[in-house]
């Protein structure tokens, strides 16, 4: 069965300090990924979505990248992070062109920054 | 740009009351899937519907697809306390991308 892992599960980090949150897929191949980001009770908003290795779509402009070195592995970083950017972070894997495929969801990355 | 508007925002009932949610959008899905959210965790996936005027039933949930594919609603019969969390819809219109809905949070009190 597939398995997607997020870490850390909360991170606490200065204002200008830098990022990197990981993601990995397991028991599948070629999946697509995703990052969101959640506010408080909130809907989730689309950051970063990958079909393929090195292939990385941004959807919001911000200071926050993305990267696939490996086929099941996504990465969320940031040189210097800004307060705006606590929040609940989110990575999701699913199949095909979005069309009737559910996703399946990593646990969350809760990000403070202070 | 696509946009799924939730209402209500927030729910409170007792238990043993009914409730709709619902999800309303101007534009078409191709399908529409809810999820639920408990606190710390990641959306879990409750239902996919794919064509306009489907119904679909999971126990004491029943969910429904617009005809015109545009809009959905999330309705529970006799709420118990397990059903309290937050209620996401999100349609997909086969771009990879995925369109999540502003959330519905529900508690239902014993």
């Amino acid at each position: 069965s597939q398995t997607i892992h997020q870490w850390p599960a909360t991170l606490v980090q200065p204002v200008g300090s830098p990022l990197s949150l990981e993601c990995t897929v397991e028991g599948t191949s070629n999946p697509n990924l995703y990052w969101y980001r959640q506010a408080a009770g909130r809907g989730l908003q689309l950051l970063f979505y990958s079909v393929g290795i090195g292939q990385i779509s941004s959807e919001v402009p911000q200071n926050l990248s993305a990267s696939r070195p490996q086929d099941r592995q996504f990465i969320l970083s940031s040189k210097k992070l800004l307060l705006s950017d606590s929040g609940f972070y989110l990575c999701a894997w699913s199949y095909g062109d979005g069309s009737n495929q559910p996703q399946h969801f990593g646990d969350g990355t809760r990000l403070s920054i202070l | 740009t696509q946009l799924l508007e939730q209402s209500p925002q927030f729910l409170s009932i007792q238990e043993g009351e009914n409730l709709t949610v619902y999800c309303n959008s101007s534009s078409v899905f191709s399908s529409l899937q809810w999820y639920r959210q408990e606190p710390g965790e990641g959306p879990v996936l409750l239902v996919t519907v794919v064509t306009g005027g489907e119904v679909k039933k999971l126990k004491r949930l029943t969910f429904q697809f617009g005809d015109a594919r545009k809009d959905s609603s999330l309705h529970i019969t006799a709420a118990q306390p397990g059903d309290t969390g937050l209620y996401l819809c999100a349609g997909t219109s086969g771009t990879y991308k995925y369109i999540f809905g502003t959330g519905t949070r529900l508690k239902v009190l014993a």
